[in-house]
């Protein structure tokens, strides 16, 4: 079946430091593979996303890169600021059943100054 | 509107009532999605629709939950009798469809259901 498996929260860095978010994923076919994240008071929104193997998507000074030898897709940013706190969500769209998302847990970060 | 539009915002209820949650997704979406996020939880799928195509129901939780679309326009979601344990935010999203299943989800704000 399909599934995504993200690490669990919640994560709680200073600021300026090197973020590191865990997914894994099950899937038939090819998925596509995103992350959404889900501000304070907001509505979810799509962060980046990557289409096929080896595909990096980036926004926002993060990226997560499609490895498909390890079923992964991990969210990192270099440095992160107190506006980065947020819920991240990683989800997948198999490229057989027509547009349906899966989604994970999400896990809640908090950026302290 | 340019985004998709959720009503109400909030709906508060008592235990046993029936409940109607509206979503207007975006003009042209032809795919349109219900999502319920349980405090401190994931999204957990409902259901799915996509243009004329029969809906995926496999994630409602009972069948207390039914929800309809008229079309490629709105949606509602239909929760009756409720019980404590609806007590969520339903989260509705629209979409475009393409071929190697790319298109990203347009999200609403959603509807913050308290059942008391």
């Amino acid at each position: 079946g399909n599934s995504v498996t993200q690490m669990e929260g919640p994560v709680t860095l200073s600021e300026e430091a090197f973020l590191t978010i865990n997914c894994t994923y099950t899937a038939t076919g090819y998925p596509s593979l995103f992350w959404y994240v889900q501000y304070p008071g907001e509505g979810l929104q799509l962060l980046l996303k990557a289409t096929k193997a080896d595909d990096k998507g980036s926004n926002k000074g993060f990226e997560a890169t499609y490895r498909k030898e390890t079923t992964s897709f991990h969210l990192e940013k270099g440095s992160v600021q107190v506006s980065d706190s947020a819920v991240y969500f990683c989800a997948l769209s198999p490229s057989n059943t027509g547009n349906q998302f899966y989604f994970g847990t999400g896990t809640s970060l908090t950026v302290i100054p | 509107g340019a985004g998709v539009s959720q009503s109400p915002s909030n709906k508060v209820t008592e235990k046993g009532k029936d409940v109607e949650l509206r979503c207007d997704p975006i003009s042209g979406h032809t795919a349109l999605y219900w999502y319920r996020q349980r405090l401190g939880q994931g999204l957990e799928f409902l259901i799915y629709f996509q243009g004329n195509s029969a809906p995926d129901k496999s994630g409602l939780p009972s069948d207390r939950f039914s929800a309809e679309r008229t079309g490629e326009s709105v949606s509602t979601l239909t929760i009756q009798r409720t019980q404590q344990e609806d007590s969520a935010v339903y989260l509705c999203a629209s979409s475009l469809v393409r071929a190697d299943s790319s298109e990203k989800l347009f999200f609403g704000s959603g509807t913050q259901l308290s059942v008391l």
